[in-house]
């Protein structure tokens, strides 16, 4: 199978900051990205998408930055709760019907 | 709304067996994708379907299989399992397709023994 890394950092923040996620997709022709959370035993959670005719898009406490230039993907989650402790990915879909996920990232928020 | 559905949700099987595992997309949605997830390789795509049609497939050997049926559910197939099979499968329901929402299931833990 495709391998989307084998490694997992981890991000811990106080809460109520804001924290910043990265991520790093692969192809310069993706066209649509996803961010999902997913908690420990649970499926992954759609949490905002973002097309490459945009530079940014905001949510309810979460804005996804797209840098295209530099293939570069921005989560930011503002006043970070304890429920936001989880794995975030990244994911692209370069028009091929399938998504590719990065390796995720582990939220910790500390109380 | 009912959210994704995925059958069974835990399942031990032996290694040569086989399994068929289960996903009902959310109604309305006619794409399906299956992933496998592994703590050492991450979320790793399967296949995609659409309208009982595979659209495409992932780097797997022909061991694992699917299928799509006309009221969009889906149902995936491994046969002569192995210990490196053991994972989390995972479905996925979109409207249209991996470049719109896809929204997960909560996945069916598969242990080989």
């Amino acid at each position: 199978g495709e391998s989307v890394g084998l490694h997992l950092p981890t991000l811990s923040v106080q809460e109520g900051d804001n924290s910043i996620i990265n991520c790093a997709y692969s192809n310069s022709a993706s066209d649509y990205f996803i961010w999902y959370k997913q908690e420990s035993g649970k499926g992954p959670q759609f949490i905002i998408d973002i097309r490459s005719n945009m530079d940014k898009r905001q949510g309810q406490r979460v804005t996804v930055l797209l840098n295209k230039t530099v293939k570069h993907l921005s989560l930011q989650i503002a006043a970070t709760q304890p429920g936001d402790s989880a794995v975030y990915f990244c994911a692209e879909n370069i028009g091929s019907y399938k998504l590719i996920f990065g390796s995720g990232t582990r939220l910790l928020v500390r109380p | 709304k009912a959210g994704v559905t995925q059958t069974p949700r835990y399942l031990i099987k032996t290694r040569g067996q086989q399994v068929t595992l289960s996903c009902s997309p959310i109604s309305g949605h006619r794409s399906v994708s299956w992933y496998q997830q592994t703590p050492g390789q991450g979320l790793q795509f399967l296949f995609e379907y659409f309208s009982e049609t595979q659209r495409n497939k992932g780097n797997f050997p022909g061991r694992f299989s699917g299928r799509q049926f006309s009221n969009s559910r889906s149902e995936m197939n491994v046969s002569t399992l192995e210990l490196g099979d053991s994972a989390l499968y995972l479905c996925a329901s979109s409207l249209k397709g991996p470049s719109y929402e896809q929204y997960f299931g909560p996945g069916t833990r598969l242990t080989v023994t």
